[in-house]
């Protein structure tokens, strides 16, 4: 079956470097654009970043826009998100959920467990 | 950029209720609408996707309606694994999947009476 798992959370200070890691099993990752979702304790969804199928085309929020990085490695079926320059308000769990274009209109139909990441000095 | 507002932001039902959750996006976004169900814990669940189409796997008793910029997700009959926060999404299609953000509402919180 589909599997998403996250990992590479951890806690780290502000203005480090993290990245985080989504290992897919049970499908071809390269059929499929890919999306980041985050959750900061106690509160609610926030999207944060979408790329393509190819990695050819990205978007962030702007609230991680020149900060965070979206990338894949289709050969290794693996979805990463690089973070630089952590902020407090960085702190969350991090998930990764596949975007299927195949439905009528596009939705995030599997996800991750989440993986945390605080940031506290 | 489009703004997701969901009401209530919380309330209080009993088995067996009918519960209804609303979304208004900021302007039009047709029927690019999808609806999520997470329990604590938990990654969050695919229910409703362009508005009104029911995910495979999900119970009948949840349906979704609405157009443009007012949504509902409506549950018939609630049962006791419902209990859970809803999030209604605005979801992006070409050309625009890459151009805007996919904005998530701020969630309703179903919690029993």
């Amino acid at each position: 079956q589909v599997q998403l798992v996250e990992s590479g959370g951890g806690v780290v200070q502000p203005g480090r470097s993290l990245r985080l890691s989504c290992a897919a099993s049970g499908i071809t990752l390269s059929n499929y654009a890919m999306n980041w979702v985050r959750q900061a304790p106690g509160k609610g969804l926030e999207w944060v970043a979408v790329i393509s199928y190819d990695g050819s085309n990205k978007y962030y929020a702007d609230s991680v826009k020149g900060r965070f990085t979206i990338s894949r490695d289709n050969s290794k079926n693996t979805l990463y998100l690089h973070m630089n320059s952590l902020r407090h308000e960085d702190t969350a769990v991090y998930y990764c959920a596949r975007l299927n274009q195949g439905l009528l209109l596009p939705a995030l139909d599997y996800w991750g467990q989440g993986t945390l990441v605080t940031v506290s000095s | 950029d489009i703004q997701m507002t969901q009401s209530p932001s919380s309330l209080s039902v009993s088995v067996g209720d009918r519960v209804t959750i609303t979304c208004r996006a900021s302007q039009s976004i047709s029927t690019y609408l999808n609806w999520y169900q997470q329990k604590p814990g938990k990654a969050p669940k695919l229910l409703i996707y362009a508005a009104s189409s029911l995910q495979s796997g999900v119970p009948s008793r949840f349906s979704g309606s609405g157009f443009g910029t007012d949504f509902t997700l409506t549950i018939t009959g609630l049962q006791p694994e419902d209990f859970a926060t809803y999030y209604c999404q605005r979801s992006s299609g070409s050309p625009h999947t890459y151009s805007s953000p996919h904005t998530f509402g701020q969630g309703t919180n179903v919690e029993i009476k």
